[in-house]
């Protein structure tokens, strides 16, 4: 079967850093994507990492470490429109393609 | 270049009815995902599907619920004698035919299905 697990509230202050730490096991692992979901809305993406290593992009950083089945996201200068769902998403090979499943997110709040 | 599209944004049944829901994907994908997203609880893979194909169903509940992908047209999830229990937000997502290291898929803005 598939575990995700990664924290389901943090809250931060606006300006400062945070880490969403996520671990994993799954079967037929194919690399992780992070999403953003605000309520009521769609997750857009946010990060994929296939390799082993920190992928940086802007305000976002995603690390995973394939052999501890382990990514974080690493938010910088936060800002009050950060405050949402943040979902990691183990991508797993199946019959002819891939499917993503998702952990339950952590909802992060972001504080003056 | 519009994204995914999914209608109807909202829909709400009586007990029993049926729920259609439809999504066309991006322009130039092939592979389509339905998810559930039941209230204050995460994305819940149901459905994988390619042009008349249904690749991985192994989320979708055995009865009441089917999907398809024909060659002309939406992906259709349907959902019959709907019960309260379907509440939820209905999600579809598409991927570009499948190539080394482009695996993102695109979410559609989710149809809010609400059973009375």
């Amino acid at each position: 079967g598939q575990n995700i697990d990664q924290p389901t509230e943090m809250t931060a202050t606006e300006g400062a850093i945070v880490q969403i730490n996520c671990t994993y096991q799954t079967s037929g692992f194919n690399g992780l994507f992070w999403y953003q979901q605000h309520a009521g809305e769609a997750p857009t993406f946010l990060s994929y990492n296939v390799l082993d290593g920190l992928e940086e992009k802007g305000r976002f950083s995603s690390f995973l470490s394939r052999s501890k089945g382990y990514s974080y996201l690493l938010l910088k200068e936060l800002q009050m429109k950060d405050s949402a769902s943040y979902l990691c998403a183990p991508l797993i090979l199946t019959g002819g393609g891939n499917k993503l499943t998702f952990g339950t997110g952590t909802q992060l709040k972001v504080e003056l | 270049n519009a994204g995914v599209m999914q209608n109807p944004r909202h829909l709400v049944r009586r007990r029993g009815q049926e729920a259609r829901l439809r999504c066309s994907p991006m322009k130039g994908h092939s592979h389509v995902y339905w998810y559930r997203q039941l209230p204050e609880e995460g994305l819940k893979f149901m459905v994988y599907l390619q042009k008349e194909n249904i690749i991985d169903e192994s989320g979708m509940p055995k009865e009441r619920f089917s999907a398809e992908f024909p060659k002309e047209g939406p992906s259709i999830l349907r959902i019959q004698q709907v019960v309260r229990g379907d509440s939820a937000a209905y999600f579809c997502a598409s991927s570009p035919p499948r190539r080394e290291g482009d695996n993102e898929q695109f979410f559609g803005p989710g149809t809010r299905l609400t059973v009375l």
